[in-house]
């Protein structure tokens, strides 16, 4: 059984990057099945999908944070991580990391199946 | 890209039926049938209860089900039970390869 756990700085300085990593268990990342997404909440708010990235690399990104959003991946390590760059109050918030299916043989999108628990990341100095 | 439009909250009595409405553009939920629904109590994680608008993963009470019509998605809940009080979120793919969440509904069995 696929497990996913985030791991984070917990504070981060306002202007300095933020880094989080998902680490994968119970299932190899290669596959063509499946791609791996961020997901943040703010405390008391709605969720904010930031984007994805394929073990191949390709990666989509929100339009909202593409100008400050890198994905990476490991798959040697089972990881992949996001970094998030000149970070303000207002990226304070939940990170979760998904595992998001899609059917090869049709394109179909079957939704986020696997979650994280979430690490929370504060801003502040 | 614009957040989904989800009512912010919801009620109902134990037994009862209640439905969720979901309302995007032509560019995502009315684009194609990539339509997802997401359970989140209070301090965990999401969890999918529905994907492609009407499919259930595997474990999921078939008192969960999902339509679409148009620019609007719908979730429906019968026989309501307490277990069922949750924030909900809708999402959909979009025509730029991304996704894109409601704003997430509260809720309530009363």
């Amino acid at each position: 059984q696929v497990q996913l756990q985030e791991s984070g700085p917990g504070l981060v300085k306002p202007s300095q990057t933020l880094s989080v990593t998902c680490s994968v268990s119970g299932d190899s990342m290669n596959s063509d099945s499946y791609y791996w997404n961020w997901i943040r909440q703010p405390a008391g708010k709605g969720l904010e999908w930031i984007g994805r990235i394929y073990t191949s690399g390709n990666t989509n990104y929100n339009p909202s944070l593409r100008s400050r959003v890198t994905m990476s991946v490991d798959t040697s390590k089972s990881q992949f991580s996001l970094k998030l760059t000149s970070v303000s109050a207002a990226d304070t918030a939940v990170y979760y990391c998904a595992r998001g299916v899609v059917v090869v043989a049709t394109g179909y999108f079957n939704g986020m199946d696997v979650w994280g628990q979430g690490t929370t990341v504060t801003v502040s100095s | 890209q614009s957040a989904l439009t989800q009512p912010a909250s919801v009620s109902g009595s134990p037994g009862q039926s209640i439905t969720i409405s979901c309302t995007g553009t032509i560019r995502d939920v009315g684009g194609h049938n990539f339509v997802a629904w997401y359970q989140q109590h209070p301090g965990k994680a999401p969890t999918l209860i529905i994907f492609d608008v009407s499919n259930r993963p595997s474990g999921v009470s078939n008192r969960f089900s999902g339509s679409k019509s148009g620019n609007t998605a719908s979730l429906t809940i019968s026989g309501l039970q307490a277990e069922d009080d949750a924030d909900y979120y809708c999402s959909s793919y979009t025509t730029w390869s991304t996704w894109v969440f409601g704003g997430g509904t509260k809720l309530t069995v009363l």
